[in-house]
């Protein structure tokens, strides 16, 4: 089934610690995103890839980087954990342009 | 800042139509309107978007003003499995408004 595939489902992490939230995508799209969900805020975009081999910050970007090495995946590395960093997290992806996202099932991360 | 205005939250009873508003008065000339929704604990799901004509798929119908401020989203038998928060979106296709940014939404409850 086409779509998009996120891993770990669930993580819990100690504060400090190197973590890397798994996305690939079989649906050849162009575009990929990670999101954050936390209670009272929404989701929030973190960054974006338009393209593979290109990378771009969205609105709550700091402690969090991401690469593009090709088109299916699109990882989101969390370099020192911290405990705001816990929430749920989403990746989308999207064809260029204006077609709707697909959005995986999410990853739901405690850093304590 | 938000660029479209929903009401926090609704309810319909199980088979009967549910028309979900949203208020989009600042919308450019090439932004779109498009709906997802997100079930508990799921990733948002795409439903449907249009620019000024009315669009219809197999989830649901999208009425938009002739002045563009304002749209209506219409699950045509709501079903208990509609129960979620439906986001109104505003996006252009291209450049730097293109990024899906996500408000509070709506939180439809149907009842049986």
């Amino acid at each position: 089934i086409a779509g998009i595939t996120q891993a770990p489902t669930s993580q819990i992490l100690a504060a400090g610690r190197r973590m890397t939230l798994r996305c690939t995508q079989d649906m050849r799209h162009n575009a990929m995103y990670w999101y954050r969900q936390d209670l009272g805020l929404g989701l929030r975009l973190i960054h974006y890839s338009n393209t593979a081999g290109t990378t771009g910050k969205g609105e709550v970007p700091d402690g969090y980087s991401v690469s593009r090495a090709n088109t299916d995946d699109f990882p989101l590395t969390l370099a020192s954990a911290v405990p705001s960093q816990t929430s749920v997290y989403f990746c989308a992806s999207s064809p260029t342009g204006g077609d709707g996202y697909t959005f995986g099932s999410g990853t739901r991360l405690t850093v304590v | 800042d938000a660029k479209t205005t929903q009401p926090p939250s609704m309810d319909c009873a199980e088979g009967r139509a549910a028309n979900l508003p949203c208020n989009h008065s600042t919308i450019s000339g090439n932004e779109y309107v498009y709906w997802y929704r997100q079930i508990h604990s799921q990733g948002p799901q795409y439903i449907i978007h249009g620019l000024k004509n009315n669009e219809t798929n197999e989830m649901a119908s999208l009425i938009i003003t002739e002045d563009r401020k304002s749209s209506t989203l219409i699950l045509p038998h709501a079903t208990l499995r509609d129960t979620a928060v439906y986001y109104c979106i505003v996006r252009a296709q291209w450049g730097a408004n293109s990024k899906l940014t996500f408000g509070k939404g709506i939180t439809l409850s149907v009842r049986p």
